[in-house]
């Protein structure tokens, strides 16, 4: 099993362009979230989703939009950078809350708008 | 709301001797409790967890974490450290419930082990 995959690793943006992340997981898991982590400020959540077809705003959804068309994948769309949203992103997934079962990430996405 | 503090940006311990790594939180009712580490640009790796139960939990690589309900708090411990448990530590917190999703995590804190 690849676990939680994400594409691409790397990219950089000028102000006002646009960009879908893909996350890909191959764990049959129904929740999947996206994080952007910045330096000493942990991991934030930006979007979520409890089953194919719906998703949830999180903690900082500000200037992004995800889709949850198939089960396996998750997108984060971002419609016009801003160098507010340079950032490591994490997608994650996890088979549910109840038992406290645990997220599984994927090995992120360095994205710099200049 | 629930939040996670690591009041430790940064811990340096020598190899061979114990380390811990401190966490306290807070949340509404009997939280789930992670703790997970991010080795130099990799995702995060689960450690281990407190649901419910015996207060010490045992996680992987030998590390172990104690659930102290009187003071909100989940350190994250290890007897002897080595130089590859050189890395970044996140806690985080879960309400229980099926309807609660969000993992709110610490801002993390630098372990260093020093040969």
């Amino acid at each position: 099993n690849a676990g939680v995959t994400q594409t691409p690793k790397f990219r950089v943006l000028k102000t006002g362009q646009s960009m879908t992340l893909l996350c890909a997981q191959d764990m049959n898991h129904e929740y999947m979230y996206w994080y952007r982590q910045d330096p000493g400020m942990g991991l934030r959540l930006i979007h979520y989703s409890v089953g194919e077809g719906t998703t949830a705003k999180g903690e900082v959804p500000d200037g992004y939009n995800v889709s949850r068309l198939k089960k396996q994948n998750f997108l984060l769309g971002l419609e016009s950078a801003a160098p507010s949203q340079t950032s490591v992103y994490f997608c994650a997934s996890s088979l549910g809350t109840s038992s406290g079962n645990e997220q599984f990430f994927g090995p992120g996405t360095r994205l710099t708008v200049l | 709301a629930q939040s996670v503090a690591q009041p430790e940006d940064q811990v340096n311990v020598a190899e061979g001797n114990p380390l811990t790594v401190k966490c306290t939180y807070s949340v509404s009712g009997n939280p789930y409790l992670f703790w997970y580490v991010q080795y130099p640009n990799r995702g995060l790796q689960f450690l281990l967890k407190y649901i419910t139960g015996d207060n010490l939990v045992k996680g992987s690589y030998g590390f172990e974490a104690e659930f102290n309900k009187s003071q909100t708090s989940f350190h994250l411990k290890k007897p002897s450290a080595l130089v590859s448990d050189s890395a970044l530590y996140f806690c985080a917190v879960r309400a229980p419930g099926a309807g609660s999703y969000q993992l709110t995590f610490g801002k993390g804190t630098k372990l260093s082990v020093i040969p």
